[in-house]
């Protein structure tokens, strides 16, 4: 049973034409995570939601928007997408933002932009 | 600011074989430690999580550990089958449950 469900698994999308993905949880975790991983590097952290309260990581480009409507779904925006944005983009979750707890993964979205 | 190091990048060994995977870090404050699979073009799979506390960790054929003080961890595969391959990564827990991943080791088990 699938606890952390992206959509879509594929996304193309222009350059410059904005794109949305999509990330939701069966699993009622308090934080909420978005990664970018691109070709045979590590996952990077671009910033997480802690219940309603967003964290955005320092280098994080403002192209890059996040929102959380309600503990099930969070929504990660590229504004305008450029070639170097293309990547597999992974949401994942944790029950709270103690040490202790495990980080749950979707199976990611992979972007193209052509 | 933490480094978080896999060696091998890469391992190929044959089938049935047992393995060990490393991981070292160069901030020894970490919460816990956790190591993912990764089949290619797919999400992370969480394979084991170690806490700070902790020496050890083991889930069937795989045995995870963590000496904190030196920045290290090790996943052991025994008995490997064709299944296992894929990329192995290991991140640890820096506060608020920010990862920081290694860049993995692609591991491939040949029949």
């Amino acid at each position: 049973d699938a606890m952390v469900i992206q959509n879509p698994r594929y996304q193309v999308t222009q350059f410059g034409k904005p794109v949305t993905l999509s990330c939701s949880q069966t699993l009622n975790h308090n934080v909420m995570y978005w990664y970018q991983q691109k070709s045979s590097q590590a996952p990077k952290l671009l910033f997480h939601y802690y219940d309603k309260d967003f964290n955005n990581e320092a280098d994080t480009p403002d192209n890059f928007q996040s929102r959380r409507p309600n503990t099930s779904f969070c929504f990660l925006d590229i504004r305008s997408p450029g070639l170097g944005d293309a990547a597999m983009y992974l949401c994942a979750t944790s029950r709270d933002r103690t040490g202790s707890h495990e980080q749950y993964f979707g199976p990611g979205t992979r972007l193209t932009v052509t | 600011k933490q480094e978080v190091t896999q060696i091998p990048a890469a391992l190929s060994v044959p089938e049935g074989e047992n393995l060990v995977l490393n991981c070292s870090f160069t901030d020894s404050a970490i919460y816990n430690l956790q190591w993912f699979r990764q089949d290619p073009g797919k999400g992370l799979t969480s394979l084991l999580l170690i806490q700070s506390s902790q020496r050890e960790q083991t889930s069937g054929r795989l045995n995870a550990s963590l000496d904190k003080s030196s920045g290290r961890s090790t996943l052991y595969i025994a008995a490997s089958q064709p299944g296992d391959s894929a990329t192995y990564l290991c991140a640890v827990n820096q506060g608020a449950q920010k990862l920081v991943f290694g860049q993995g080791t692609r591991l491939t088990i040949n029949p």
